[in-house]
């Protein structure tokens, strides 16, 4: 059964720094690309970034682009995000999800999620 | 990259067939046959219902089917249930190698 549990949320200071982790289990992790996605409180879901199976390659949504970075540790079956210069409007709960079987496609299983609150 | 379109609402009867439509453009939907449906219950994980337009993963029931015409995406429940009360979100591959979602459609049953 596949797993993905985030963790690493909080409440940061507008400007600040978290650093996201999902750990995975129940799938080869090193084969299938993983996702970010966000919801803000009371809104709808928003894509963030996402990673090739090898970590090569990097995607990310424009709202998010240079503050934001995304990478994986196959060895740990490990996804990652790194959040820096944080706003308010990046308060949501991520989600870390598992394509279907190649980007592009699908979000196929989900984690239950991290919050992130921005506030001073 | 903008929202892809949805209704806000969308309600029907039980055992009614309703239609949820989501509107893109010919960078993403018009282009890609990779459009997306997931189901979101309050407090709960988004869970993929369809994925490349018309394929259902393991284990979503046959009552729901995608299809597309162009650059708009819909998708079809059919028998509607009161455990189909949620909300219905679209997403689409797009030509920047990105995701784009739709605001949601909040399904109702009467």
């Amino acid at each position: 059964e596949v797993q993905l549990l985030e963790s690493g949320g909080g409440l940061v200071q507008p400007g600040g720094s978290l650093r996201l982790s999902c750990a995975a289990s129940g799938f080869t992790f090193s084969n299938y690309a993983m996702n970010w996605v966000r919801q803000a409180p009371g809104k709808g879901l928003e894509w963030v970034a996402a990673v090739s199976g090898t970590g090569g390659s990097t995607y990310y949504a424009d709202s998010v682009k240079g503050r934001f970075t995304i990478s994986r540790d196959n060895s740990m079956n490990a996804l990652y995000l790194q959040v820096k210069s944080l706003r308010v409007e990046d308060t949501a709960t991520y989600y870390c999800g598992k394509v279907t079987y190649h980007y592009g496609s699908g979000i196929d299983s989900w984690g239950h999620g991290t919050l992130v609150s921005v506030s001073s | 990259q903008s929202a892809l379109t949805q209704p806000a609402s969308v309600s029907g009867s039980p055992g009614q067939s309703i239609t949820i439509s989501c509107t893109g453009t010919s960078r993403d939907i018009g282009t890609y046959n990779y459009v997306s449906w997931y189901v979101q219950h309050p407090g709960k994980a988004p869970k993929l219902m369809i994925y490349d337009v018309g394929k259902r993963p393991s284990g979503v029931s046959s009552r729901f089917s995608g299809s597309k015409s162009g650059n708009t995406a819909s998708l079809t429940i059919s028998g509607l249930q009161a455990d189909d009360e949620a909300t219905y979100y679209c997403s689409s591959y797009t030509r920047t190698s990105t995701y784009v979602f739709g605001a949601g459609t909040e399904v109702t049953v009467l």
